[in-house]
């Protein structure tokens, strides 16, 4: 299997539910996001994990929890989720580095799991 | 800091027309920039970059970009549309590691 994947590709959870988003690359590379996409806004980035250490947290709720075991898996824990965190999460992964731009394709994006906060 | 603006929220245009998406930028720093594609429940498929050199640039599905540095804009061209291009198109800025989004462009190519 190739790129980038994520599951499940769609959640129904209640605001008191505690569920898991997992996303898996299988580029090689050694940077992993999360971004949230919501309808009418610019996709936000959420956060990045670099060589499996978290180099940014955009100012996230601590309802969601990020997880990197190692550069080819990222997961993303909720809990008490409210309705307004409906939304797209897109997992992506790159190849950071002196040079890579040259070389590398950008950021490669998982099909995203579709949120439902009910 | 760095941020993009997309304009046009929504664009129709009937299928065989060109089509030009717009995208303005601003960044303290040198910038990478790219176009990405949304189809329907699908996430982003990178059309094409602009690192360096040639300020036209190619890419995939017959799509072409020219960055323009004075003017900050990295609008996105087709000659000629296809219904199957009907998406949401992405322009996006990178600066410092960080990849920064605009709001979206939706195209809907018409018969």
């Amino acid at each position: 299997e190739t790129g980038v994947t994520q599951t499940p590709r769609h959640l129904v959870m209640g605001m008191t539910n505690k569920k898991s988003l997992k996303c898996e690359q299988h580029l090689g590379h050694n940077a992993m996001y999360w971004y949230k996409q919501s309808a009418k806004k610019p996709l936000e980035l959420m956060f990045v994990y670099n060589f499996k250490e978290q180099t940014e947290n955009n100012s996230v709720p601590s309802r969601f929890s990020p997880e990197c075991p190692n550069s080819s898996h990222l997961f993303l824990h909720l809990h008490t989720l409210q309705p307004e965190d409906s939304a797209l999460y897109l997992c992506a992964s790159s190849q950071e580095g002196p040079g890579h731009k040259d070389v590398s394709y950008g950021y490669t994006f998982g099909s995203g799991t579709r949120l439902t906060v009910v | 800091a760095q941020s993009v603006t997309q304009l046009d929220s929504q664009v129709p245009v009937f299928e065989e027309a060109p089509v030009e998406l717009r995208c303005n930028y601003s960044s303290s720093v040198s910038v990478y920039l790219f176009w990405y594609v949304q189809y329907p429940n699908q996430g982003l498929q990178l059309l094409l970059k602009y690192l360096s050199g040639s300020t036209l640039v190619k890419g995939i599905n017959g799509f072409e970009a020219e960055f323009n540095k004075s003017q900050t804009s990295f609008h996105l061209r087709k000659p000629s549309v296809h219904i199957s291009d009907t998406a949401e198109y992405f322009c996006a800025v990178e600066g410092g590691n960080k990849l920064t989004f605009g709001t979206g462009t939706q195209l809907k190519v018409e018969l």
